[in-house]
């Protein structure tokens, strides 16, 4: 079972570039969230998307955009990176609301801007 | 805006000894998430209580929900190193989604 993946595992970046996130479930769920995790902050939400054709911000939004591409995949994009967002990603999916099940995460992403 | 506090941070403990790791929250909410992490690992979820009064048991730890208190606790009995890992809770915020808000973590270390 693949469950929740993420790709890549590592990444370096330097300041002002670029990169995409990928994430994708293959459980059929209908949300899926993308969630940063900083030393002696937990987890924070960068943006989520309840169900296929649908995103809203978390709350971190910023320098961040999300696309969902289909109900499987949901990608999160830094478009100018900065030091600031060096940091773990995780990316979850789940079931619908209301049924209480809960978040299934990926691996994570560790990502350092220089 | 909901905030959620886990105490202690950190926790340091012998083998074999029990204690208690508390989960407090701000607003209302009566669905609550116990997830483990381990060093350089992903999430795992322990409990998910969804109403007042809820306890859920596996092996030696316990989660219990006091949803008018706004407080969960994390019990751990008879504690053995392999329970060494960081400690999540996560509140549901609001009912579109299960837009989690986390707890800061408790990172427990447990001496043999």
């Amino acid at each position: 079972n693949a469950g929740v993946t993420q790709t890549p595992k590592f990444q370096v970046l330097k300041t002002g570039q670029s990169m995409t996130l990928q994430c994708a479930q293959d459980m059929n769920h209908n949300s899926m969230y993308w969630y940063r995790q900083d030393p002696g902050m937990g987890l924070r939400l960068i943006y989520y998307s309840a169900s296929e054709g649908t995103t809203d911000k978390g709350e971190v939004p910023n320098g961040y955009n999300v696309s969902r591409l289909n109900k499987r995949e949901f990608s999160l994009r830094l478009e100018s990176a900065a030091p600031s967002q060096t940091s773990v990603y995780f990316c979850a999916s789940s079931v619908p609301p209301g049924r209480g099940e809960k978040l299934f995460f990926g691996s994570g992403t560790q990502l350092s801007v220089l | 805006e909901l905030k959620v506090e886990q105490n202690p941070l950190f926790l340091s403990m012998q083998e074999g000894k029990n204690y208690t790791i508390y989960c407090n929250y701000s607003t209302t909410s009566d669905r609550l998430y116990w997830y483990r992490q381990d060093p350089g690992k992903s999430l795992e979820s322990l409990f998910v209580l969804l109403s007042n009064g809820a306890v859920k048991q596996e092996g030696r730890l316990m989660a219990s929900l006091d949803t008018k208190a706004r407080l969960s606790t994390l019990h751990i009995t008879a504690a053995v190193h392999d329970l060494s890992a960081t400690y999540f809770c996560a509140v549901v915020a609001f009912q579109g989604a299960q837009k989690l808000v986390f707890g800061q973590g408790t990172r427990l270390t447990i001496n043999p």
